[in-house]
Order: structure tokens, then sequence, then C-alpha cells
């Protein structure tokens, strides 16, 4: 069956080092994959997309990479800050059906000042 | 400017009750719209989407149905609630690079 794997566990890191997360797929063959950031009792808020054929997309601290061979995407947030604390969601086009995306559980994030 | 809006952003309803969530956009037309719930440390699953007006489509069987009476209009109801239909529900309305979601409502059913 078709599965989106995130970084089960919460990471903890120190304020101005750089985060990385982990999405990893089976069973896709997305064209686009996309990270969002959801805060407590909020809903997601779109933040990066990046096509199968890109291996790298930024914006401004943030870096997304996407290996269709490994069927994964990093997401690295660089010179974290405590801002930067929440939930971070990576979703999936269905190829298929073309009319959804599938969504990871997400990682939580939490930078420690 | 383009903006979603749901509505309660909190609900508290007893088992057996109806249920109706209305989810509106503004600035834009003929916007494909979605719900989705959320449960506790799980994924967005989504229940059901639409293209247009009076066109559903159900992901998952449920206790719960969609309608969509206007174009920037999409209310998620459900005649009878179950326990198991808690969670936080999301209206979303899809643009070409991803989704722009609601502020969401927490449902708890008890």
């Amino acid at each position: 069956s078709q599965k989106i794997e995130q970084n089960s566990e919460a990471l903890n890191i120190q304020e101005g080092k750089t985060a990385t997360l982990t999405c990893n797929y089976t069973n896709y063959s997305p064209a686009y994959l996309q990270w969002y950031r959801q805060d407590p009792g909020r809903g997601p808020v779109f933040l990066l997309l990046i096509r199968e054929n890109e291996k790298e997309k930024r914006k401004e601290r943030l870096k997304v990479t996407f290996d269709t061979t490994l069927k994964q995407s990093l997401f690295h947030i660089t010179a974290s800050q405590p801002a930067d604390s929440a939930t971070y969601l990576c979703a999936l086009d269905a190829r298929d059906t073309g009319n959804q995306f599938y969504f990871g559980t997400g990682t939580s994030l939490t930078v420690i000042p | 400017s383009q903006t979603i809006h749901q509505w309660p952003a909190t609900l508290v309803q007893p088992v057996g009750s109806p249920l109706s969530l209305e989810c509106t956009v503004e600035g834009t037309s003929n916007p494909n719209l979605y719900w989705y719930r959320q449960a506790a440390g799980r994924g967005l699953q989504l229940l059901f989407y639409s293209v247009g007006i009076g066109q559903i489509s159900s992901e998952v069987p449920q206790n719960l149905s969609a309608s969509r009476p206007q174009d920037r209009q999409f209310i998620l109801s459900s005649k009878k609630l179950l326990l198991s239909d808690s969670g936080f529900y999301l209206c979303a309305w899809r643009i070409f690079y991803g989704y722009t979601f609601g502020s969401g409502t927490r449902l708890t059913v008890v």
C-alpha cells in the first residue's frame, strides 16, 4: 500500500543549528512534493513545492531536496530560531487520481534558545 | 485577495446530535475545495472534495456528508455524530502549487 513516513520522533535542536527533517515514501510516483508548517490548533501553511525533475529548492532559510530514486525528501532549516518551532508536514500529489495530496503525519520541531 | 474562512473554531457536541461546518472562499471562482480530518498523532485524512457546485466526491465511507450549494461554499454535515467523529476538521482550497487551508474546527463529541 502507499505510505508516507516522516520522523516519528520529535526533533529538538539548539538555536542557530540546522534542522533536517525527512520524508520517505513508498509506492508513489509523485510529480510534486510539498512541505507545510502547522502550528498547534491551526491549519497547515504551505512553505515549498519541489517538482520531480528538481533536485533542490531554496527559499530564504529553507532548503528542500527531492531524490526520486531514494523516494525521499529532506527539509532543512538553516540558522534555526525558536519561532521555527512547529510541526512540519510533507505532502505528495496523487498522480493517479489527480485531485488530492497525501500527507505524512508530520515531525514536531522544537528549537531551543 | 484570496482568503478562506472556516467556522466555528471549536465545537463540543453530544453523541447523536447533528453537525454543520461551513467553509467559504473569497477572491476566486470555481475553486477545488476539500474537507480533511486530522486525528491526534495522525496525518490528514481526505474526507470529501468538490470541483464544482453540486459535485462531491467521497474518499472514505463514514458518518459524514458534504454539500456544495454555491461556488465558494462547502459544507460538512452529519445527521448523528459518533464519538469517533471527534477531531480537527480542515477545509482547503487547492491552488496550483498546493493547498490553502482554513483555520480549522476542533470538534469534540461527548
